[in-house]
């Protein structure tokens, strides 16, 4: 099925380690966004990417980086986890006519 | 966008009736708006779009309202039925800008 998938679903770390979450689409979207949901609040901007080769910061961009790895996948990587962190993580790319196709999410728990 | 702390609002609404949610946005430049809906342990889901030359759209049993005047977006739900509990999103988007701005969500609760 088209659509944008993310890995992984669930990650437990401790603080001060490192993971990368992946994501990729099959749609030939340009645009691709990375977003987190914290409990009762709507989707925070973290990082996108208008097109393959740009990144730039969205709302909080602290303690993230990202990769454009080519036109399908973006990636997001934190390099040292903090407990502020707990959070569900939502890639999604946008398409004319469609907005946001997103990623079922994953949830990362900093311990 | 403003957070509203750890508790969304909601609406309850018996099964059969209709739903209206809400939502103002805050940039005049917004010229296209959409909304999601998100089910629980779920990504968002588009719904349905609309864009600020229009005031009013249609889709299969959901249709949505836009009163540019007072900045004020809404999505109204024929015959709720249990399926359509979830947490809905407005969003809103100005041309030339990559960012979309999200708010927080109105959970909606249908009551068998």
């Amino acid at each position: 099925n088209a659509g944008v998938t993310q890995t992984p679903k669930f990650q437990v770390l401790k603080t001060g380690q490192s993971m990368t979450l992946q994501c990729a689409q099959d749609m030939n979207h340009n645009s691709m966004y990375w977003y987190r949901q914290d409990p009762g609040m709507g989707l925070r901007l973290i990082y996108y990417s208008a097109s393959e080769g740009t990144t730039d910061k969205g709302e909080v961009p602290n303690g993230y980086n990202v990769s454009r790895l080519n036109k399908r996948e973006f990636s997001l990587r934190l390099e040292s986890a903090a407990p502020s962190q707990t959070s569900v993580y939502f890639c999604a790319s946008w398409g004319t006519g469609y907005g946001y196709t997103f990623g079922s999410g994953t949830r990362l728990t900093v311990v | 966008g403003e957070s509203v702390g750890l508790h969304l609002p909601t609406l309850s609404v018996q099964e059969g009736d209709n739903s209206i949610i809400n939502c103002a946005y805050s940039n005049s430049a917004s010229d296209y708006f959409i909304w999601y809906k998100q089910e629980s342990g779920k990504g968002p889901q588009f719904i349905i779009d609309i864009r600020s030359n229009m005031d009013k759209r249609q889709g299969q049993r959901v249709t949505v309202l836009l009163n540019k005047t007072v900045k004020h977006l809404s999505l109204q739900i024929a015959a709720t039925q249990p399926g359509d509990s979830a947490v809905y999103f407005c969003a809103e988007k100005a041309s030339g800008y990559q960012k979309v701005t999200f708010g927080t969500g109105t959970k909606l609760q249908v009551i068998p």
